[in-house]
């Protein structure tokens, strides 16, 4: 079965640079969760998507953005990085009439 | 807010030897209660839905149940390969996202 796909799956980046986080949702799903997973913790919500409108909102800086596109997918736009931004970011999928969220295989993000 | 708690924060566990791990929850109306298997470096797996006080699922080793106030995933007679971190998140009725708990880590040695 599709599974969540996520690219890139590792990236490294300097303090101030900008990154872009790819989600492509498993078909026929039209919503989409971005979780950050720092070391040793849970993860924790930062955006969702429904119908490529914004849902909800959780812990996310303001120099992050996001945006879901025509096909569904959606990109993470992290700009001004931070050393506390190195972290493991989790895109999720789920169809509006299900329950169960679906994870993706992470991006690990590194920045020097 | 909504609170998910895990206990305990690590399990070791000898190949056969069963037991429980605990997830209390605190929610403004439940619209599910998950549970996850992770491994390192990996995305969370799917493992269970549970909606209702009373309800149980099962899948090879592995069976959650739930209570109005906790949910307990029972390993029974766990094999190597069933060491991983076990996450609990909640859904409540009134949103989307998942609040998770910070999740036990099991050992399973042969």
């Amino acid at each position: 079965a599709a599974g969540v796909i996520q690219s890139p799956r590792h990236l490294i980046k300097e303090k101030r640079e900008t990154a872009t986080l790819k989600c492509y949702p498993i078909p026929r799903h039209d919503t989409v969760y971005w979780y950050q997973q720092g070391p040793g913790q849970d993860p924790q919500f930062l955006i969702s998507f429904y119908e490529k409108m914004q849902s909800d909102k959780g812990s996310i800086p303001d120099r992050f953005s996001a945006q879901q596109f025509s096909d569904y997918h959606s990109e993470l736009n992290m700009s001004s990085l931070e050393l506390g931004d190195s972290a493991l970011y989790f895109c999720a999928s789920t169809h509006s009439l299900a329950n169960e969220q679906f994870f993706g295989p992470g991006t690990r993000l590194t920045v020097l | 807010e909504d609170q998910v708690t895990q206990s305990p924060e690590a399990l070791r566990l000898q190949e056969g030897e069963s037991s429980s791990l605990n997830c209390s929850y605190t929610v403004s109306g439940l619209r599910g209660l998950f549970w996850y298997r992770q491994d390192p470096g990996k995305g969370p797996e799917f493992l269970f839905t549970l909606y209702s006080a009373g309800e149980e699922k099962e899948k090879e080793r592995l069976k959650a149940t739930l209570t109005k106030k906790e949910s307990f995933l029972h390993i029974t007679a766990p094999k190597p390969e069933d060491s991983a971190t076990y996450l609990c998140a909640v859904r409540p009725s009134n949103d989307y996202k998942l609040s998770f708990g910070a999740g036990t880590t099991v050992t399973v040695r042969a």
